[in-house]
């Protein structure tokens, strides 16, 4: 499993957009990139998934660079129910393996 | 949109009682999990199940700890004699057979006094 690294924190208003990097300098071929979002005393909720170049759904978009060492979560216009830990995970699971959750990235969105 | 649902919410219960905390994954997932979180520390892996057999378990997952699929459709994992140190939330997850997307259920919250 490919170890990430992350911002611990980050600050940002509402109405911004916020931008969440995320290194995997040793990603395997097979891997794909997760991020979730956790809020307090929740589940982990998956957010968005990728392989390569840019994926977007309803709630984010995920930007992939061609060489796949890093990743960056594009949350647009956040709100203030976006304060959350936001976590990349990097890893093969078409069979089942788990899931290896590092520190992720606490955001904060201010008024 | 299907859900992991977990029960109960929050349990209280007193050092040396056993405990099993109870999941209904996503129907027609193939693979199944249980991670736990330390108030203010990371998700923590302790096991996976396919195939009614434990794929890989953490060095957490102890003879303490125990799951199970008794049914098509629970997943339960027991802790036999609780310690104040499993006073945790216990996640459970699901995953499909196709794809690499794991769902979360919300949580239980065990307190141990």
């Amino acid at each position: 499993l490919a170890k990430t690294t992350q911002p611990i924190s980050m600050d940002s208003y509402e109405g911004q957009e916020v931008n969440i990097t995320c290194s995997h300098n040793n990603i395997a071929t097979n891997d794909y990139i997760t991020w979730y979002q956790q809020f307090p005393s929740q589940g982990p909720r998956f957010i968005i998934q990728g392989y390569k170049t840019k994926v977007t759904n309803e709630v984010a978009s995920l930007f992939i660079p061609a060489d796949r060492k890093s990743s960056t979560l594009s949350l647009p216009r956040v709100s203030l129910s976006d304060t959350a830990v936001y976590y990349c995970l990097v890893g093969e699971w078409n069979q089942g393996g788990k899931l290896i959750f590092g520190q992720g990235t606490e955001l904060s969105v201010k008024p | 949109e299907p859900e992991v649902t977990q029960t109960p919410s929050h349990q209280v219960t007193q050092m040396g009682q056993e405990v099993i905390l109870r999941c209904v994954p996503i129907s027609n997932h193939l693979y199944f999990y249980w991670y736990r979180q330390i108030l203010g520390q990371k998700v923590e892996f302790l096991v996976s199940f396919y195939n009614n057999e434990i794929s890989e378990k953490s060095e957490i997952f102890d003879d303490q700890f125990s799951v199970e699929r008794p049914d098509g459709s629970n997943f339960t994992l027991k802790i036999r004699s609780t310690k104040l140190e499993d006073s945790a939330m216990y996640f459970c997850a699901s995953k499909g057979g196709a794809g690499n997307t794991i769902y979360f259920g919300e949580g239980s919250w065990l307190t141990v006094v």
